[in-house]
C-alpha cells in the first residue's frame, strides 16, 4: 500500500522568503503525485500534479515541485512567499496501477507567513 | 476548468435529524464521486466512493446506514447524514472524477456540519 509523509505539520516563513514543503511517498511504482491547497473552510484546490514527462512541474500561484524518483520525493517550493500563501497544503499520491487511482493524502502542512 | 458545486456550505441541525449534502459537477460528467470527512487540523479521510447508478463503496469503519450516498446521475451525488449526533459534526468534502480521467479530481468547497 502506498503512503504519503509530509514532514512538518507547520512551516513558518517570512514574506518574501523561500517556501519549501516536503513530501515523501512510499510506493513500489512511482505514482501520480499532487499538491493541493486548502484555505479555511474551503475545499481543496489543485496546485500542480505530476503524471509523466518532465520531473519539474510548475503550478499555479508561482509554486513548483520536482519529482525525484531516487529520493521518492515531491517537494513543493515557491521562491518568494506572499501573505496570501498562508494555508494548509496537502500532498497526495494516486496509484497508477490497480485501476482505482483514488488519491491518498498526507496529513497536511500548515504554511504560516509572517510580515 | 472543471467545477464541482457543493451545497450547503454550512448547516446546523438538531440531534436526531437528517441532513442532506449535494455535490454537483457543473461542466463535466462524473462517473465517480468521492466523499471525505475532515476533522480539524487533520487530513481528509475517505468515507466512500460513489459510482453512478450503483451502490456506493464504503471504507472500513464507515457506517453505510448512517451515511447514505446516492449517485443518481452523472452530475449529482448526495450524502445524507441520518439521525445526526454531535460526533457527526465535521467538515465534509466531495470530489468528482471526470469520465475517462484517471487522475483528474476536482473538489467541492466543503460543507461544515454542526449538530447541536
Amino acid at each position: 500500500a502506498q503512503s504519503v509523509t509530509q514532514l512538518g505539520s507547520h512551516v513558518s516563513v517570512s514574506e518574501g522568503a523561500l517556501v519549501l514543503l516536503r513530501c515523501n511517498y512510499s510506493s513500489s511504482v512511482p505514482p501520480y503525485l499532487f499538491w493541493y491547497v486548502q484555505y479555511p473552510n474551503q475545499g481543496l484546490q489543485l496546485l500542480l500534479k505530476y503524471t509523466t514527462g518532465a520531473t519539474l512541474v510548475k503550478g499555479i500561484n508561482g509554486f513548483e515541485a520536482e519529482f525525484k524518483k531516487s529520493e521518492t520525493s515531491f517537494h513543493l517550493t515557491k521562491p518568494s512567499a506572499h501573505m496570501s500563501d498562508a494555508a494548509e497544503y496537502f500532498c497526495a499520491v494516486s496509484d497508477r496501477t490497480g485501476g482505482s487511482y483514488i488519491p491518498t493524502f498526507g496529513r497536511g502542512t500548515s504554511l504560516i507567513v509572517h510580515p | 476548468g472543471a467545477v464541482v458545486s457543493q451545497h450547503p456550505s454550512w448547516v446546523i441541525c438538531k440531534s436526531g435529524t437528517s441532513v442532506k449534502i449535494e455535490c454537483r459537477s457543473l461542466d463535466f460528467q462524473a462517473t465517480t464521486m468521492f466523499w471525505y470527512r475532515q476533522f480539524p487540523k487533520q487530513s481528509l479521510m475517505l468515507m466512500a466512493t460513489s459510482n453512478e447508478g450503483s451502490k456506493a463503496t464504503y471504507e472500513q469503519g464507515v457506517e453505510k446506514d448512517k451515511f447514505l450516498i446516492n449517485h443518481a446521475s452523472l452530475t449529482l451525488s448526495t450524502l445524507t447524514v441520518t439521525s445526526a449526533h454531535p460526533e457527526d459534526s465535521s467538515f465534509y468534502i466531495c470530489s468528482a472524477r471526470e469520465k475517462g480521467e484517471n487522475y483528474g479530481y476536482t473538489f467541492g468547497s466543503g460543507t461544515r456540519l454542526t449538530v447541536v
